[in-house]
């Protein structure tokens, strides 16, 4: 059974920085590209993030570029989004989702729970 | 940034009876490769989203068959045959076509 728990989410003042992570099972991790889909309350579900299953390639909503980074360690099939310079729009349930690609997003298959990032003072 | 349009934006169905969501997409999405990377993902109350259709008009694992998708090019449908009261929840489109991957708005599906 495919599982992602994320975990890191919190409460953190404007201007500063969370790294979360989800740790994957019941699939060989290295295989598939990955996501970060973040959904503000009562929103709509908006994209981050997506890895390639190497690494290699990643790719960032304009929204986000420049302040997070996406990153991967296959030896402990963990996914990570370090956010830093956040913002009161970054406010969201942040959802770790594979990828039915390779190199990069196409067709999300799995979501895990997700965790919450509330930026304020 | 291509953009995804929903409609309706909310569809109150008896249950037992049909519902029908609709999406189209600024450009269209058959990728270079051949494909047409459209989804449909559910999302239940208080539950992350699930999908449920890939490529247009595939089934994911474990999907009713009630639920089915079709289209081309720049219009697509979502049709659940007979509405059980499970599938009261917000139903997205989403397209992988193009960097950045976006969703439409989201259609939800309540009973009467």
């Amino acid at each position: 059974e495919v599982q992602l728990v994320e975990s890191g989410g919190g409460l953190v003042q404007p201007g500063g920085s969370l790294r979360l992570s989800c740790v994957a099972s019941g699939f060989t991790f290295s295989s598939y590209a990955m996501n970060w889909v973040r959904q503000a309350p009562g929103k709509g579900l908006e994209w981050v993030s997506s890895i390639s299953h190497s690494g290699s390639g990643t790719y960032y909503a304009d929204s986000v570029k420049g302040r997070f980074t996406i990153s991967r360690d296959n030896s402990k099939n963990t996914l990570y989004l370090q956010m830093n310079s956040l913002r009161g729009e970054d406010t969201a349930v942040y959802y770790c989702a594979r990828d039915r690609g390779v190199v990069r997003g196409l067709e999300i298959d799995y979501w895990g729970q997700g965790t919450l990032v509330t930026v304020s003072s | 940034d291509i953009v995804m349009t929903q409609t309706p934006l909310s569809s109150p169905v008896t249950l037992g009876q049909p519902a029908s969501i609709s999406c189209r997409s600024s450009q269209s999405l058959v990728h270079s490769d051949g494909n047409t990377y459209l989804s449909w993902l559910q999302q239940r109350p208080g539950q992350p989203p699930r999908l449920l259709i890939y490529k247009i008009s595939n089934r994911f694992s474990g999907v009713p068959d009630r639920f089915s998708g079709s289209g081309a090019g720049t219009d697509f449908t979502l049709k659940i045959s007979r509405v059980e009261a499970a599938d009261v929840g917000v139903y997205y489109c989403m397209q992988g076509t193009q960097i950045p991957l976006t969703f439409g708005g989201g259609t939800k599906v309540e009973i009467k």
